[in-house]
């Protein structure tokens, strides 16, 4: 499973965008990367999930650059309401050893 | 509607009473797992199954015991439960191990105090 660092926390004021990088070095061939978002007091759930160059959804965008040791989670003019935990996970994380880590807690001000 | 279940969603214990913390899930899912959450650790993976008979370590099982009889249930058991282990559960299922990695739907979770 490859090893991933993302910042402790971040903090935005609503209407900007937030950038969140995770980096992991030691990705394998196969690994995509997936970004889950969790709430106080909720499990996560699933955000975006991408294997190279740019992935758009209603929610966000992730950017993996061609050398895929880091991926970039956007999120365009956040609100009050995206104030949550964001994980960023590497590899087949939805049927062996998951590691989610401790994630990014982003908090967004008014 | 597709869910994952967990019981109970709150639990106050005392050191050394088992337990059983149950987990459901109704969408067919080959894959179940248990996480624990504690502050400024993230989640941190108990046991993970595969299928029916089929269980594994995550990172952090000691103290714990599984077992996947059913498909769709996956019960976390604490046979002696110490304060350590007072923590925020969470069950989660997925279809198994695609490509790319299909998504894991967490339950409500379970906050476990062991006094």
């Amino acid at each position: 499973l490859a090893k991933t660092t993302q910042p402790i926390s971040m903090d935005s004021y609503e209407g900007q965008e937030v950038n969140i990088t995770c980096s992991h070095n030691n990705i394998a061939t196969n690994d995509y990367i997936t970004w889950y978002q969790q709430f106080p007091s909720q499990g996560p759930r699933f955000i975006i999930q991408g294997y190279k160059t740019k992935v758009t959804n209603e929610v966000a965008s992730l950017f993996i650059p061609a050398d895929r040791k880091s991926s970039t989670l956007s999120l365009p003019r956040v609100s009050l309401s995206d104030t949550a935990v964001y994980y960023c996970l590497v590899g087949l994380t939805g049927g062996f050893k998951t590691i989610f880590g401790a994630g990014t807690r982003l908090f967004v001000k008014a | 509607e597709a869910q994952v279940t967990q019981n109970p969603r709150y639990l106050i214990t005392v050191t050394g009473k088992k337990l059983t913390v149950t987990c459901s899930q109704n969408m067919n899912h080959e894959y179940m797992s248990w996480y624990r959450q504690d502050p400024g650790l993230g989640l941190r993976q108990i046991y993970y199954s595969m299928n029916v008979e089929v269980t594994d370590k995550g990172d952090v099982p000691e103290g714990y015991k599984v077992s996947r009889k059913e498909k769709r249930n996956f019960p976390l058991i604490l046979e002696s439960p110490s304060p350590n282990q007072t923590s925020l559960y969470f069950c989660a299922s997925s279809r198994g191990p695609t490509l790319p990695p299909d998504t894991q739907y967490f339950g409500p979770g379970t906050r476990l105090t062991v006094l």
